[in-house]
Parts: structure tokens; sequence; C-alpha cells
């Protein structure tokens, strides 16, 4: 079946700006997660969405970061006002959390931002 | 709340050598601890994964162990070969149903010298 896909794969932006990052998880995961990566470091923890709980927003740097997760699929992270440290790749991953399921987490391919 | 802590940060093994990672955890109550590799521009995927009710489990050249008492597992890779070299992670978490994340070690760069 489908895996996990997130758009756009390349985000360039300028200094400022906006930026809107998608992730579809596998159909029927309850929990979805956001990492940054920057260049040869670690999965650094973002935010965490697990069906209808409140998220866990603990890792999220800054105000400027904001996650929305509608009808317990679709995740969109929101970086508003893009400063050149927001440099990374975004990597979204989902897992199923289910009694009685493996809790695999899959990750997406990931979304390369670059902020000039 | 949960603590991974992860070593080495890189190693670098001769080709045919065995490579050992190792990790700790703070939460006595996490039972589900996988490890993922992560080749050079690619997303990381699951490699082996281990219960709390297991202390070893061995999928061909590699093997995880875990130590619940010591709360520590390790990665074990046996005869390396060059397709090893990447980044490898291991993570815990506490179960199916909890609400809790899943939480990463800091990741472990594995050379492999020809």
């Amino acid at each position: 079946g489908a895996g996990v896909s997130q758009s756009p794969s390349n985000k360039v932006t300028e200094k400022g700006k906006d930026v809107e990052l998608r992730c579809d998880p596998i159909s029927g995961h309850t929990a979805l997660y956001w990492y940054r990566q920057s260049l040869g470091q670690g999965l650094e923890f973002l935010i965490y969405f697990q069906g209808n709980s409140a998220p866990d927003k603990s890792g999220l740097p800054s105000d400027r970061f904001s996650a929305e997760r509608t009808g317990g699929s679709v995740s969109t992270l929101t970086i508003q006002r893009t400063q050149q440290e927001d440099s990374a790749v975004y990597l979204c991953a989902s897992s199923s959390r289910l009694e009685g399921s493996q809790e695999t987490q899959y990750f997406g391919p990931g979304t390369r931002l670059l902020v000039l | 709340g949960e603590n991974v802590e992860q070593h080495p940060s890189t190693l670098s093994v001769q080709e045919g050598d065995s490579a050992v990672i190792k990790c700790t955890y703070s939460d006595s109550a996490s039972n589900y601890f996988p490890w993922y590799k992560q080749e050079l521009g690619k997303r990381p995927q699951l490699i082996i994964d281990i219960r709390s009710n297991v202390g070893e489990k061995k999928d061909q050249r590699i093997a995880v162990t875990l130590n619940k008492t010591a709360k520590h597992f390790s990665l074990h890779i046996t005869e390396t070969q060059p397709e090893d070299s990447a980044v490898y992670f291991c993570a815990a978490s506490k179960g199916y149903s909890s609400a809790s994340k899943i939480i990463f070690g800091s990741g472990t760069r594995l050379s492999i010298r020809p």
C-alpha cells in the first residue's frame, strides 16, 4: 500500500516568508510525528499527534512553528517568518499505535527546506 | 519523561568485523525498542526491534539485546559490509495504547572501512 508522503519535496523561500509543509500518513495510522533533521544531525522531535488526544507540542522550537492534523489524517506544519536557521529536512512519520499492532514508525521522504 | 542516550556517536570498523552500538533509557515503563537505519539522503527505516518480554532477537547479521534491569539495549552487526555504512538510531516507547511518544537516541554514524 501507499506509504507516508510529504509535499513539497523541496522548498526554497526567502527569510521572513511563511511556509506550509504537508504530510499524508499511512491510512488508518493514529499517531503522527514531525521531526526536524539538520545536515548530519539527529532527529529533533517537534510535535506528536495521537488520535483525538491533545498534541504533544513540547518540541516546537518557537511560537513561529505550529501544526495541525485535520480529521485525524493529513497534517500541516507551518513555519511563520522563516529564519535561515530553519533550513533543514522536515520528516513526518506515522504509526499505528493500536492494541496488538506493531508500533513501527514509517517515515516520509521529507521536505528539504532552504531559507535564503 | 523518557530520555534515551546512544553511544558512540561515530564508529568506524574494518569490513568483516563486528559493530556494536549501545543505548540506555531512563523510564522503566518503556517496553518497545526499535532500531532505525538512515542511509545518506534517505529516510530512516526500521531494521529490527525488540519488546521487553524478550532478551535477544536476531535477524541474519543483525541482533539486538535488551537488559531491562540495567535499562540498556544494544545493536550488534556481524560480518559488516560496505552497505552497512549509515546512521543508526535507537528508540524507546511505552506501549501500544499509551499516549506517550517514541523517543529517539542521538544517532551513531557507522563507517565500514574496506
